[in-house]
């Protein structure tokens, strides 16, 4: 069975300044996918980045990128030079190719970025 | 501009009441899915659908009933619903239904249901 921890529920940070939200997760697959994706309160589920099991490097897209750590099976979401648009909803989920293509997520983290 | 689409956006609906949820998606992709998002709980998958066929079903009752017409297209017919069922009802697609590589699933807007 799969599993996504996220433990904070919510973040605030300042504009422009980083910030780390964290995800680890418990499979017992070998090939599965991580994916983190953000709702803004509108509902909307925005995919922002993808990181595979067997993939050697952290996946980067823009200002997101992927902090991979697979032996402590965690991946957390770096976003740099924070922008109050960023404020929403991050959801950790992972999917493995056990059938169903079926995404597993977490409970989410609230991110607050203040001026 | 999402290209998954939902309609309606919102619904209240009384408990003896049937209404269907619609989703259209516009990005030639072979596998379409429902998720339930409830407050303060992790979304959860209710269907699958491959190339219009149904591939999961992960336990939900039978007062929500899916259909698939076509690959674009993705249904879900509600009928005598409870209060507890109240949620966002998302839809979403991807490429294909195995592998993870480059196979992200795009998601609708959401339909807010509430049940009265």
């Amino acid at each position: 069975a799969q599993k996504i921890t996220q433990t904070q529920p919510g973040m605030f940070v300042q504009e422009k300044e980083a910030v780390t939200l964290d995800c680890t997760y418990d499979t017992s697959d070998q090939s599965y996918g991580l994916f983190w994706y953000k709702q803004p309160s509108s509902g909307e589920m925005i995919f922002l980045i993808y990181q595979g099991s067997y993939d050697e490097q952290n996946a980067t897209e823009g200002r997101y990128s992927l902090n991979f750590q697979k032996a402590r099976k965690s991946a957390n979401l770096v976003i740099s030079a924070s922008q109050l648009g960023d404020s929403a909803m991050y959801f950790c989920a992972i999917l493995y190719t056990g059938g169903g293509n079926k995404l597993t997520f977490g409970t989410g983290t609230q991110l607050k970025v203040e001026l | 501009e999402t290209g998954v689409t939902q309609t309606p956006r919102h619904l209240v609906m009384g408990m003896t009441n049937k209404k269907s949820l619609k989703c259209e998606q516009h990005l030639g992709h072979n596998a379409m899915y429902w998720y339930k998002q409830s407050a303060k709980k992790p979304l959860e998958l209710m269907f699958v659908y491959s190339l219009e066929e149904r591939v999961e079903n992960n336990s939900v009752p039978s007062r929500f009933s899916p259909e698939c017409p076509n690959s674009s297209h993705l249904f879900l017919h509600l009928h005598t619903l409870q209060p507890e069922d109240s949620a966002l009802y998302l839809c979403a697609s991807s490429q294909e239904l195995a592998g993870t590589y480059g196979n992200e699933q795009f998601f609708g807007p959401g339909t807010r249901l509430t049940v009265l």
